[in-house]
């Protein structure tokens, strides 16, 4: 099976703009979820979709926000980006559709806001 | 606030020996427990997972956890100085969400 693929992989954007990152899950997961890494945070969790219902979602402001289509790809969207936006935002997905089961990464999207 | 700790390192340790891998949670709740390797400039790969108390074995990684303790560990048996990267423990609730502790760096030398 195909893994968990992100687009795009790199991004270079300017405080203020926004941001749309797309992700496509392992063929028949359908829980996706959504984390930002940094160096000083570690791996924070920012939002779970699961049959295109946030299921969760993390202490992240209002900036942030995603949608799960019907085909279960992913997408998130960053608005008024900071610098402290920067980061790897990783997606993930699951074939469990209960509880918190085993989680698979894609590659990520490493973002800079300049 | 649902807390998982691990030691950051660097953990160092010669080539062939056993790398031990440390991780207390706060959350009594948790239910699903994994382990994640993140080479440097990479995404974490899941290497282990576990959900009851006791030991599981999975070639040269066994993982152990102790919910009375709230701890969960990784062994590493023969390390090859491939096994250095950062290791990440993430613990799993009923809340979809996993949390994270901020990874032990293991370097093996050879």
């Amino acid at each position: 099976k195909a893994g968990v693929t992100q687009t795009p992989r790199y991004l270079i954007k300017t405080r203020g703009q926004q941001v749309t990152l797309s992700c496509s899950p392992i063929s028949g997961h359908r829980s996706v979820s959504w984390y930002q890494q940094t160096p000083g945070q570690g791996l924070q969790f920012l939002f779970e979709y699961f049959s295109e219902t946030q299921r969760n979602k993390g202490n992240f402001p209002g900036r942030f926000s995603g949608r799960q289509f019907s085909n279960s790809r992913s997408e998130m969207n960053v608005s008024t980006l900071e610098l402290g936006d920067s980061a790897l935002y990783l997606c993930a997905s699951s074939a469990t559709g209960t509880g918190s089961g085993e989680q698979y990464f894609g590659p990520g999207t490493r973002l800079t806001v300049t | 606030q649902k807390e998982v700790e691990q030691n950051s390192g660097p953990l160092s340790v010669p080539e062939g020996a056993i790398a031990s891998l440390n991780c207390t949670y706060s959350d009594r709740g948790s239910q699903s427990f994994f382990w994640y390797r993140q080479y440097s400039g990479k995404s974490p790969e899941l290497i282990m997972s576990i959900y009851s108390n006791g030991d599981k074995e999975d070639g040269r990684f066994t993982a152990q956890l102790n919910k009375a303790s709230q701890y969960v560990s990784l062994l590493i048996r023969d390390s090859q100085p491939s096994d250095s990267a950062t290791y990440l423990c993430a613990v799993g609730g009923s809340g979809y969400a996993l949390n994270f502790g901020k990874g032990t760096s293991l370097l093996v030398t050879p």
